[in-house]
């Protein structure tokens, strides 16, 4: 069963670099069998998809966020992380990864992490 | 982007059958997937595809979809189904590799 956890500062100071790293075990990032994305939920919010990586390097990311998001994956430690730029109080939220199957007509997240908080403040 | 919309609550009976839906153009191309999320957890997967539920998930939960609109139907609802539950799919916009999230519904059992 594959398993994901998040890791990372739970406080960033406002126009900073916010970084998390998520490791997986119970299966490999190379295999290619998931996208690998994160996802993030605003306090009492619903969930934002921030973008996903693939085992190969290949990145999507939400438009909204593309200009601030990197997403990369360190197949070695079998991680991928999560890098969003200059924050602000806006960007203080649950971040979550996940495993997604992307298909033909399917778009699932099947494995979640916990969730790590991370606060926005100075 | 595409949107995804779901009623902010609903609420059923204990035992009663309650449908959850979720309305958006990328349901005419793309399956929903549904998340059953209980306060201070994560998400989990509970439908995905045409109808198919992982491993654990009980058969009292179902997914169906017509046109725009995907459904989810709790037949029987227990008291451990209350719970926010949100879908999600492809986002039919653009070069469709992106993801959208529908808002989220918050269902009590009474």
């Amino acid at each position: 069963q594959v398993q994901l956890q998040e890791s990372g500062p739970g406080l960033v100071k406002p126009s900073q670099t916010l970084s998390l790293t998520c490791t997986v075990s119970g299966g490999s990032i190379s295999s290619g069998g998931y996208y690998w994305s994160w996802i993030r939920q605003h306090p009492g919010k619903g969930l934002e998809w921030i973008g996903y990586i693939y085992y190969s390097g290949s990145t999507y990311y939400n438009p909204s966020l593309k200009s601030r998001v990197t997403i990369s994956v360190d197949t070695s430690k079998n991680q991928f992380s999560l890098k969003l730029s200059s924050v602000t109080a806006a960007d203080t939220a649950v971040y979550y990864c996940a495993s997604q199957k992307q298909q033909l007509v399917h778009e699932y997240f099947q494995h979640w992490g916990q969730g790590t908080l991370v606060t926005v403040s100075s | 982007s595409s949107e995804l919309t779901q009623d902010p609550a609903v609420s059923v009976a204990l035992g009663q059958t309650v449908r959850i839906t979720c309305q958006g153009d990328s349901l005419r191309s793309y399956y929903a997937s549904w998340y059953q999320q209980k306060p201070g957890q994560a998400p989990v997967l509970v439908i995905y595809g045409k109808n198919n539920r992982p491993s654990g998930i009980p058969d009292r939960f179902s997914g169906s979809s017509s046109g725009n609109t995907a459904s989810l139907t709790i037949t029987g609802a227990q008291a451990e189904d209350e719970a926010d539950y949100y879908c999600n799919s492809r986002d039919s916009s653009g070069n469709h590799l992106g993801v959208v999230f529908g808002g989220g519904t918050k269902l009590t059992v009474l």
